[in-house]
């Protein structure tokens, strides 16, 4: 079953402008995390958030985390075309060392 | 860099055929998963393991089993393969933190069409 929800399901903007992606999941967790995955590749990491967290920063990434609306939104600040990708969530269900991912938002990014 | 290699970017196979899908990852991670993609459906895990000769299933393991004979090298099998497993594939690695999940490590993919 999903545990994370991204919305929206897809986003473009243009080149400079911030992309805002948000994600909700229904059960306690220990992190979130977000990956990127460009098309047809495998998906990188680029961000985790524990449970104790509210905001986390890495470059042009902010991170926030909401655990009692149990959401969380990455924001990426002044996009670039090379940003465009898409973008999942990623929640660890308790206890199983497993994570679940959500089905991504798609964003473009025109230049 | 963490590096984990998939034994084939595409691979054509026939309806009945025993599929062997491979991962090796260069990092001495506990961890290894594998998940299958399709478009709509996000990533839905297969089979994870955590240490040699260990395995446990994901959400959909039906037609699917694994190998895990060496801590670097974790391997996809399909018995026999069915036009409704064609997806891409995609193999991952984690340290073991004992705690909680940590941050997954990816392959770049095997996209498996059945004819």
């Amino acid at each position: 079953s999903q545990q994370g929800e991204e919305d929206p399901q897809a986003l473009s903007i243009q080149e400079g402008e911030n992309a805002t992606m948000n994600c909700s999941y229904k059960t306690s967790i220990n992190n979130l995390q977000w990956y990127r995955q460009n098309s047809g590749r495998g998906l990188v990491h680029l961000i985790l958030i524990r449970s104790n967290e509210r905001e986390k920063h890495s470059g042009r990434l902010r991170v926030t985390l909401d655990t009692s609306k149990k959401s969380s939104s990455l924001l990426i600040t002044a996009s670039r075309a090379a940003d465009t990708a898409s973008y999942f969530c990623a929640t660890e269900r308790a206890g199983s060392y497993q994570l679940t991912f959500g089905k991504g938002t798609k964003l473009s990014v025109i230049p | 860099d963490v590096k984990v290699t998939q034994s084939s970017r595409y691979l054509v196979k026939r309806t009945g055929e025993k599929v062997f899908l491979e991962c090796v990852q260069d990092m001495d991670h506990e961890n290894m998963f594998w998940y299958r993609q399709d478009p709509g459906l996000g990533l839905r895990l297969i089979y994870f393991s955590y240490d040699v000769k260990m395995k446990e299933k994901g959400d959909i393991p039906e037609g699917y089993s694994v190998s895990r004979e060496k801590k670097e090298r974790f391997s996809l099998i399909l018995e026999s393969a069915s036009t409704n497993q064609t997806s891409m594939y995609l193999c991952a690695s984690s340290l073991f933190s004992g705690t909680s999940t940590d941050t997954q490590y990816f392959g770049p993919g095997t996209r498996l069409t059945v004819l």
